[in-house]
């Protein structure tokens, strides 16, 4: 079955370590975001990627990078410098920008 | 500054009956509006969406309205299921200078459904 697989599902760290999240899909998508959601407040962009080798900020890029080296993956690092990192990050993809977008199951990142 | 509104965090309804839930928008330029559903712990499903040249779009129990005018869409929900308790998001996305779209999603409608 084709997806979008985020891990791991929780993630602790101490403040003022860098951390990776991983996103992999299978779906041929070319398009892939990754998004945060704080309670109360809706999904935020905060890298979205065309295609392989690019990438462009969204709304809330301070405090992370990305990288596309491969059409399956990307990852998202929170480094040191987010200064707010606890919070659901979702990774989505879509077959091109503006189509509609699957999501993956998200990872819960607690900063302590 | 939202662009995307959806003005009631919650709302409950019976089992069997309609659900409404609204979203409003600012921008003109929004051209593609979709609907999203999201249980607790899980990333959001995609349920519906509709195109700036459609007034209606309509999938089984789901049908989604949108009022360009007023920049207003709606999903209907008919019948409600208890199944359907999640949190809806509603997400518009507009082409950007660069030729790429971003979409910009609502806070989200918690929907409860009573047995």
């Amino acid at each position: 079955d084709g997806g979008i697989t985020q891990s791991p599902k929780y993630l602790f760290r101490k403040e003022g370590q860098n951390v990776t999240l991983s996103c992999e899909q299978n779906l041929n998508h070319d398009a892939m975001y990754w998004y945060r959601q704080d309670p109360g407040q809706g999904l935020r962009l905060i890298y979205y990627s065309q295609i392989v080798n690019d990438f462009q900020k969204g709304d809330i890029a301070e405090g992370y990078s990305v990288s596309r080296e491969k059409k399956e993956s990307f990852p998202l690092t929170v480094t040191s410098a987010q200064k707010n990192p606890t919070a659901f990050y979702l990774c989505a993809s879509s077959m091109s920008l503006g189509m509609s977008t699957f999501f993956g199951q998200g990872t819960r990142l607690t900063v302590v | 500054d939202q662009q995307v509104k959806q003005n009631s965090p919650s709302l409950s309804v019976q089992e069997g009956r309609i659900s409404i839930l609204n979203c409003d928008y600012t921008n003109s330029m929004f051209d593609y509006f979709l609907w999203y559903k999201k249980y607790p712990a899980e990333g959001p499903t995609f349920l519906i969406s509709i195109s700036s040249i459609k007034d209606k779009n309509e999938d089984g129990r789901f049908t989604v309205f949108l009022n360009k005018s007023a920049k207003h869409l709606s999903l209907h929900i008919v019948p409600s299921q208890p199944g359907d308790s999640a949190v809806y998001f509603c997400a518009a996305s507009a082409p950007q200078a660069s030729g790429t779209y971003k979409y910009i999603f609502g806070t989200g409608t918690r929907l409860k459904v009573l047995a």
